[in-house]
């Protein structure tokens, strides 16, 4: 089974707008971390932000907010202001526990496309 | 600041052939991984190692081996190149101990096999 699902293969958002990148995921394990990368067209991953299973708080770094709903196993990427340089594709990633030796599995991504 | 570094940053192999994609870490991070990046599927874990010496399978590991002698490097080899292991191959690093480390990546070795 697929452990997280992006269901948006790609996006256009407006210069300054915000856009909202979904995300669920599937484990038993109740501790674990889902992480957002962003890769640009040059292709290195970038780590964007961070949010625990059991932070209390949505994560938030900058214009990345995390909107985390532990019920339903979502974690969707919120990016605020849009810029140009936004454009890249998104990956959601999780890491669970001991039990899964700390293992990092990813989503197929979304690619977000920035128009001035 | 290094990070962790990967080498060669392209090649082009012939099927059958063999090569080894090279990561080093100067973090001092116990966990490294390999993934590849396929068009539509996002990473895929091929390897991964928890320390020097340990070594284990991800989701994708046939035709291909890992070794562990140091922390610092972890090198993927391929034993006999085949057009479907076509692709960009990742090497990660992070800390073993703890779901909120995040994998610190290399810049990728995009492998054409014809």
């Amino acid at each position: 089974a697929q452990k997280i699902t992006q269901t948006q293969p790609g996006m256009f958002v407006q210069e300054k707008e915000a856009v909202t990148l979904d995300c669920t995921y599937d484990t038993s394990d109740q501790s674990y971390g889902l992480f957002w990368y962003k890769q640009p067209s040059s292709g290195e991953m970038i780590f964007l932000i961070y949010q625990g299973s059991y932070d209390e708080q949505n994560a938030t770094e900058g214009r990345y907010s995390l909107n985390f709903q532990k019920a339903r196993k979502s974690a969707n990427l919120v990016i605020s202001a849009s810029q140009l340089g936004d454009s890249a594709m998104y990956f959601c990633a999780m890491r669970e526990g001991p039990s899964n030796d700390y293992k990092l599995s990813f989503g197929a991504g979304t690619t977000v496309t920035v128009r001035a | 600041n290094a990070g962790v570094t990967q080498t060669p940053k392209f090649q082009v192999l012939k099927t059958g052939q063999s090569m080894t994609l090279q990561c080093a870490q100067d973090m001092n991070h116990e966990y490294m991984s390999w993934y590849r990046q396929d068009p539509g599927m996002g990473l895929r874990l091929i390897h991964y190692s928890v320390g020097a010496g340990i070594t284990d399978q991800g989701e994708v590991p046939n035709g291909y081996n890992v070794s562990r002698s140091t922390t610092e490097d972890f090198p993927l080899r391929l034993l006999s190149a085949a057009p479907s292991q076509t692709s960009v191959y990742f090497c990660a690093s992070s800390y073993r101990q703890g779901t909120n480390q995040p994998q610190h990546f290399g810049d990728g070795t995009r492998l054409s096999i014809l």
